[in-house]
């Protein structure tokens, strides 16, 4: 099975402030990663799909870039509605692996 | 618009089996493979397997084999998830979610939609 490390677990910041999201595979996914936001008790929802093809309707100010093993979720300008958590995914291969999620709390 | 409707929270005692169903609308059915994740408190997602709406072909993931079983009523637009002899490790919250086309290479595809989730509880 493909390793997913997400990093950090969770993180404390502003509105207004850039923060970054790492995902490291144990292996090449040839681009085929996955960034989800989930907010508390609803169900996940695509963010950002094949590394960094934005999902319909997600502001610009999210960005999902990387290659190979390394991966990175950008958000350039943190806003109210953005705390919550985030996980990234793998679909290179079944079993299709996430990150252990990092929740992004307000300072 | 797509929707992935499933059926309510289940309170299962240990060793009992669960289905848990996902209705789905808005789209043509046999397009998509379906997805079973679940999610247990505090722990990461964990993908179960897909079906393929076409022939109702599965793959599962190596840690469910054997005790879970993915299914599909195209008369009813509905896929289910069996889950048998249930423990307490198996207490989460369980979603269907819609990834890649059915008629396509499933590799490299991403979840668009998915269910509400179904709360299943394994308590003696």
């Amino acid at each position: 099975d493909i390793q997913m490390t997400q990093s950090p677990s969770s993180l404390s910041a502003s509105v207004g402030d850039r923060v970054t999201i790492t995902c490291r595979a144990s292996q090449n996914l040839n681009n085929y990663l996955n960034w989800y936001q989930q907010k508390p008790g609803k169900a996940p929802e695509r963010l950002i799909y094949v590394t960094s093809n934005l999902q319909s309707g997600v502001p610009s100010r999210f960005r999902g870039s990387g290659s190979g093993t390394d991966f990175t979720l950008t958000i350039s300008s943190l806003q109210l509605e953005d705390f919550a958590t985030y996980f990234c995914q793998q679909t290179y291969s079944t079993p299709h692996t996430f990150g252990q999620g990092t929740k992004l709390e307000i300072k | 618009q797509v929707q992935l409707v499933q059926s309510g929270a289940e309170v299962k005692k240990p060793g009992a089996s669960v289905k848990v169903s996902c209705k789905a609308s808005g789209y043509v059915f046999t397009s998509f493979y379906i997805h079973w994740v679940r999610q247990a408190p505090g722990q990461a997602i964990e993908w179960m397997g897909r079906v393929n709406p076409t022939d109702g072909s599965t793959t599962y993931s190596q840690s469910f084999q054997g005790r879970v079983t993915m299914t599909r009523d195209t008369s009813t637009y509905t896929f289910y998830l069996d889950v048998d002899n249930l423990t307490s490790d198996d207490t989460a919250m369980y979603y269907c979610t819609r990834g890649g086309y059915s008629f396509a290479h499933p590799s490299g595809v991403s979840y668009d939609y998915w269910g509400q989730g179904t709360l299943v509880t394994v308590s003696s």
